[in-house]
This record gives C-alpha cells, structure tokens and sequence, in this order.
C-alpha cells in the first residue's frame, strides 16, 4: 500500500510558465512534508517543506501548497527555466520523533526552451 | 552542502558475496538513514540510525543489516549479495532544530 502517490511520472512546461507537480497521501498523521529535485547521478536536494500547521510555504520561484481535507500537496514552480529540469521526489512523515519519511515515485519535470 | 560522503561509488560485485557501504557525515548530526532508489519505486528506507548502536528496520530490510560505532559512520552491508539489490543506494541524514533530510550523492550497486 502506497501511502505516498505522485501519479503522474512525468510532466513537459515551456519555459516560464508554471509547472505544477502533485502528491497524494493516505495516512492522516502524516504532519510534515518535503519536496526534492534530483538530477541524474546525484543525490536528491532538499527544496521546500511544509508543517500540517501551514497551507503554504514559499522560497523564491518554490511554493508548495497542502489542503490537508483532501491529503493533497503541490509544489509550483514559477517560472519554470530549463535548469529546473529534473525528477521531484515529494516526502512525508510524522513529526514522533525518528523523521522516518515516506517517499513518492517521483515525477520527471521537463522544462522546454 | 551538507557533509556526507559515500563510498564507494560504483562497485560491481558477483552474487553471493558479502558487500559493505559506507556513509560519512561531519555534521554530527543524529539521525542517520539508508535507502535505495528503483525505477517505479522512489526512495525506500532499508535502516535508520537514532544514535550510537542504535538502529531499526525500514519498509525494506530483509537481506541487509547496518551498523553505527561511531556518530558520523553509519554502515550498510549486505551479506550476500543478490540481483535484486542491484540499486542505488542513498544515505541521508536529519539533525539539529530541523526534520529535513539531506542526501549523499549515492552508491550505484551492480549485482551480477
């Protein structure tokens, strides 16, 4: 049972338009989230969180939105450059304590010149 | 960039042998975790370290044990390799005020 959904594998945006990127849970004690970028033949890199506390996280061209009544996240990405070219990991997790968190499947964003 | 290293990088090995991966960290922080990384699957957790000698399992442990002597070593090993860990193998790390996770740059793992 997968408690962390990206269902789409991947996603094509022109240039400086808006990429929006989706994540689905089923476990409601889920309370903190994360989004990562990864490129091929490196590590994922940290790019924005989230507390249940929140909706909505900003940082720079990053927003990632949670509406917690339909366990559902998203990060925007305005506006997309080619560079944000890369696989987007999103994560959750309960806050107890051990920050063992649950990855989804990933999307690959492909930002178009 | 947070202080982890991994190594080695790349190893290929055969079936059956014993295989050990290691993760750094400067970073003295507590928490330390082992993934792998498959088409299809994401990121799974395999261990996790919450200190010193102690460790527990993760969603996908079985054929794998770890060890933590030290705060900035955390060691995954694989008894006897098989084909179905052939991976990517990631070690993170969570500390200090913050819960977010920061990644080494991965062990590509070939099993023949």
């Amino acid at each position: 049972d997968q408690q962390v959904k990206q269902n789409s594998p991947s996603l094509s945006v022109q240039e400086g338009r808006i990429s929006i990127l989706n994540c689905d849970y089923t476990n409601s004690m889920f309370d903190y989230f994360l989004w990562y970028k990864k490129y091929p033949a490196e590590g994922p890199t940290f790019l924005i969180s989230i507390s249940s506390i929140k909706d909505k996280n900003e940082d720079g061209r990053f927003t990632v939105f949670l509406n917690k009544s339909a366990k559902h996240l998203s990060l925007h990405i305005v506006p997309s450059q080619p560079g944000d070219s890369a696989v987007y990991f999103c994560a959750a997790s309960r806050t107890s304590g051990t920050y063992k968190y649950i990855f989804g499947t990933g999307t690959r964003l492909k930002v178009l010149a | 960039d947070a202080g982890i290293t991994q190594s080695p990088r790349h190893k290929v090995t055969e079936t059956g042998t014993p295989v050990t991966l290691r993760c750094h960290q400067t970073e003295n922080h507590r928490y330390m975790y082992w993934y792998r990384q498959d088409p299809g699957h994401g990121l799974r957790l395999i261990h996790y370290s919450y200190g010193v000698k102690d460790t527990d399992k993760g969603e996908v442990s079985d054929g794998y044990s770890v060890s933590r002597s030290k705060t900035e070593d955390f060691l995954l090993t694989l008894e006897s390799a098989t084909s179905s860990q052939t991976s990517v193998y990631f070690c993170a790390i969570t500390g200090g005020t913050e819960e977010t996770q920061y990644f080494g740059p991965g062990t590509r793992l070939l099993v023949l």
